[in-house]
């Protein structure tokens, strides 16, 4: 099995331009899970889906945030229009949704606005 | 609501020297307690967990136990290794309707030669 697989792995942008994060998780897996890692903030659960259908996105920052799942093996978060504070590493992680089981993570999208 | 609470890093240790950090937890019913490294530049991997009262996770030397009357679930290792250098994050998922896992802030591991 490949995991989760992110990209780009690596995204420098400028402020005010759109971002996209794409997420492809591990087959058969029907929970998908958007978290955003800085210093100051540690780990911040941002979004999450049930298949495929975004069950709760109270962690999204703001309005500029979006995710969407079309089908259960991909995934986007679209940050629309970036700001230096979103600079961040991106983690995406799946799990088949049964109470007792971990995530497992992606590696990540670093994320830096300039 | 359910909560994780785990030993503030930095920790540095030395090569082969003993490590213990802490994480206790908050939450009803009987959740599952996870352990998860992250190294640097890498995303979060699970390194062992646990599902009940008892139960003891192990995994590259580390073990934890599930001690549900102290509501703690404790990291150690014997002798650590400078590979054994990470962030190391404590979590839990609850038994409720989301069960979603709730992570630590993480403690940060040195291990020097």
């Amino acid at each position: 099995d490949a995991g989760v697989i992110q990209s780009p792995r690596h995204e420098v942008t400028e402020m005010g331009q759109e971002v996209t994060l794409r997420c492809k998780p591990i087959s058969g897996h029907n929970s998908l899970f958007w978290y955003r890692q800085t210093m100051m903030r540690g780990l911040e659960l941002l979004i999450y889906f049930n298949n495929n259908v975004p069950i709760d996105d109270s962690g999204m920052p703001e309005d500029r945030f979006s995710a969407k799942m079309p089908n259960a093996s991909f995934s986007t978060l679209k940050i629309q229009p970036s700001e230096p504070r979103d600079s961040a590493v991106y983690f995406c992680a799946s799990s088949l949704g049964e109470k007792r089981g971990g995530y497992t993570f992606g590696s990540g999208t670093r994320l830096t606005v300039v | 609501g359910d909560s994780v609470t785990q030993m503030e890093g930095p920790v540095t240790l030395s090569e082969e020297a003993f490590l213990t950090i802490n994480c206790t937890y908050t939450a009803t019913g009987y959740p599952s307690l996870f352990w998860y490294v992250q190294y640097p530049g890498e995303g979060l991997q699970l390194l062992l967990k646990a599902t009940k009262a008892d139960d003891k996770g192990s995994n590259k030397g580390f073990e934890a136990t599930y001690r549900k009357e102290t509501t703690s679930f404790h990291l150690e290792k014997g002798s650590v290794q400078v590979s054994d250098s990470a962030v190391y994050f404590c979590a839990l998922r609850g038994t409720g309707s989301q069960g979603n896992l709730i992570f630590g802030k993480g403690t940060k591991l040195s291990v020097k030669p």
